[in-house]
């Protein structure tokens, strides 16, 4: 069965430093992975989605992830973070875009401390 | 075109009414699904479509159950409501690369 965990519920960092968010997945297949946003009381945005490729991929917003199989993560960066960027991250994984769904993890707290 | 559109926004129910939860997209694609979304738990897949006519299982299926009559809608039925059932609930479209996610329909039940 597939699987998506994000080892850290909330994470606290400084408005201008620099950000990582940890996803860690399990998938039988060649996965689609995902990072989406959501603001409070809002819906889903898609920053930036994996396919196959460069393992590096660059989404909205100035975020980044990167791809690494054999360490089966794909972890969420951006170099300085503003205050604007405080909410809940979630990656996802599934096949074929979501065709059937996809799992997601529990999700991660973003504070932006001024 | 207006996206994912859910309806309604806020839901209050008793226990043991029935609702329908509407769903609908006008981008033509051809997969659907339904999540629920609660604290600390991320989302969770209910039920998915691949196509008109062709419903499955998600995750979390017990007490909803779906039909797709049209490549445009996907309601979602909660045939008698449970305290359990309290969530936000979030339908998405895909055409095989992203899913778009609807503004959601946040449900009480008391």
């Amino acid at each position: 069965a597939q699987s998506v965990t994000q080892p850290d519920i909330h994470i606290t960092v400084s408005e201008g430093a620099s950000l990582e968010l940890r996803c860690n997945y399990s998938y039988g297949a060649t996965p689609y992975l995902f990072w989406y946003v959501q603001s409070p009381g809002q819906g889903l945005q898609l920053l930036l989605k994996y396919f196959s490729g460069d393992t590096l991929v660059q989404g909205i917003k100035g975020f980044e992830a990167e791809f690494k199989r054999s360490q089966s993560s794909f972890n969420l960066r951006k170099p300085s973070v503003h205050w604007s960027d405080a909410a809940e991250y979630f990656c996802a994984v599934g096949a074929r875009g979501g065709a059937d769904g996809l799992t997601f993890g529990k999700g991660t707290h973003l504070i932006i401390q001024p | 075109n207006a996206g994912v559109t859910q309806t309604p926004k806020f839901q209050v129910l008793k226990t043991g009414q029935s609702m329908t939860l509407q769903c609908a997209q006008d981008m033509n694609h051809e997969y659907m699904s339904w999540y629920r979304q609660d604290p600390g738990m991320g989302l969770r897949l209910i039920h998915y479509s691949v196509g008109a006519g062709i419903t499955d299982q998600g995750e979390v299926p017990n007490g909803y159950n779906v039909s797709r009559s049209t490549t445009e809608d996907f309601p979602l039925r909660l045939l008698s409501a449970a305290p359990s059932q309290t969530s936000v609930y979030f339908c998405a479209s895909s055409a095989g690369s992203e899913q778009y996610f609807g503004p959601g329909t946040r449900l009480t039940v008391t």
